[in-house]
């Protein structure tokens, strides 16, 4: 069965710190790959995605991510964070094969100022 | 303002209880889904439509039914079946599967 997994589950960091937060998929194949953010009592919303082209892919709020298909990853990155970047982040990717979308399990991260 | 609406924000069960759940969007969105959200857990598929008088069941669809007569309605019903109801319950729209989704601010369901 396919999954995302995301192993890390509660991430504290201090404010300037670098962030980077993990995502695996499990499959081969054609996929879009997604980053959504849950801030606290908002909703969820996408943060980037990356569906082709150049693999370093740009999203809101000075976040990144890098998709490597020979890691089937697709990190996220943000060289430095600030306290509003608390929330729950997660990863999504869609499977063209059996046109399923699987969501990792979330990470919370919690900004300490 | 384009968006997903979802109500209640909070929903108590009693037991053996049907209860609904609403999700009307204005996005004019083809596709909607029906996510369920615990701790630990992420975001679990219970349904999704893909065209209006459509529905297929996702990953966890026991114990819940929908109904898609309106493009931009896509009601859950969470029955007396589903044993373990208490969760996040998140509904959410797209142009077409493979797109970004949109969601709605969720509902809290809670057993009494």
């Amino acid at each position: 069965a396919q999954s995302v997994s995301q192993h890390n589950h509660h991430v504290i960091l201090s404010e300037a710190a670098s962030l980077e937060l993990g995502c695996n998929y499990s499959y081969g194949g054609t996929v879009n790959l997604f980053w959504y953010v849950q801030y606290p009592g908002q909703h969820l919303q996408l943060l980037l995605k990356y569906f082709s082209g150049d693999p370093l892919v740009k999203g809101i709020k000075g976040f990144e991510a890098e998709f490597i298909k020979s890691k089937f990853s697709f990190n996220l990155r943000k060289p430095s964070v600030q306290w509003s970047d608390t929330a729950e982040y997660f990863c999504a990717a869609f499977n063209f094969g059996n046109e399923k979308l699987t969501f990792g399990t979330g990470t919370r991260l919690t900004i300490i100022p | 303002d384009g968006g997903i609406t979802q109500s209640p924000k909070y929903l108590f069960r009693k037991e053996g209880q049907n209860v609904t759940l609403s999700c009307e969007q204005n996005l004019n969105h083809d596709a909607m889904y029906w996510y369920r959200q615990d701790p630990g857990q992420g975001l679990r598929l219970i349904y999704y439509s893909q065209i209006v008088n459509d529905f297929q069941k996702g990953d966890i669809a026991e114990g819940y039914s929908v109904s898609r007569e309106k493009k931009e309605s896509f009601p859950l019903t969470v029955t007396s079946a589903q044993k373990n109801p208490t969760a996040f319950y998140l509904c959410a729209s797209s142009t077409i599967p493979e797109e970004r989704l949109f969601f709605g601010s969720g509902t809290q369901l809670s057993v009494l």
